[in-house]
């Protein structure tokens, strides 16, 4: 099993609704989660993270965790197509020093 | 706006030549991460650093890669001799280094190697 897994789509949503991204992991002492949003040709930029159980809303974007089914979502309200790209979900490494270990990530299209 | 500095951008080169690629890490920030990015395999980690010291490379091939901080201010990546499957992208990140693994990391805009 794969420490952080991803679909990796593509998942086709049509503009304007809620397109809804998942991820889980498998170490259970992981505290602290991060969404990447990659543009294709770009580098990965961060776009969220969240440390407690529950939703975090950032604008049109909501990451939600749940730390007892170990898993985190990203919601992109409202979805335009410029929020095409691959969304990459990163969990910390408990061992420290910033390391994450990623996703393979999930591509998204959002279509007009 | 702080940001990670890579260059070259672009490197084209033919097969058994020396690549050196450059990072420059955010001001104040004490961990370096290498990252190679292909279609195939996703984004891999290849080495990082803390306080400029070598934490774990096991991702790299040691036969032909080698990373580097000579100063705080610059972590290197070289490739020797290059070979066509080292096509890619490289990136380098850097994260504050505090806390355990509560910082993020943010990337440089890579360095696209190609090799002929």
């Amino acid at each position: 099993q794969k420490e952080v897994e991803q679909n990796s789509g593509p998942l086709s949503v049509p503009e304007g609704a809620i397109a809804s991204l998942n991820c889980t992991y498998s170490d259970r002492g992981s505290q602290s989660f991060f969404w990447y949003r990659q543009y294709s040709g770009k580098s990965p930029e961060l776009i969220m993270f969240i440390y407690s159980n529950g939703d975090k809303e950032d604008g049109r974007f909501t990451a939600q965790l749940n730390k007892a089914s170990q898993y985190v979502s990203l919601l992109i309200r409202d979805s335009q197509p410029s929020d095409s790209a691959t969304y990459l979900c990163a969990v910390p490494w408990t061992g420290g020093y910033n390391k994450l270990i990623f996703g393979a990530g999930t591509r998204l299209a959002v279509h007009p | 706006d702080a940001r990670v500095t890579q260059t070259p951008r672009h490197k084209v080169t033919e097969m058994g030549q020396e690549v050196t690629m450059r990072c420059q890490p955010i001001l104040g920030h004490n961990t370096v991460f290498w990252y190679r990015q292909t279609m195939m395999q996703g984004l891999e980690l290849l080495a990082y650093f803390r306080n400029r010291a070598p934490l774990d490379d096991s991702g790299m091939p040691k036969d032909r890669f080698s990373a580097e901080m000579p100063d705080a201010t610059l972590a290197t990546l070289k490739i020797q001799p290059s070979e066509p499957r080292d096509s890619a992208v490289y990136f380098c990140a850097s994260g504050p280094g505090k806390g355990i693994g509560n910082q993020p990391q943010h990337f440089g805009d890579g360095t696209r190697l190609s090799i002929l």
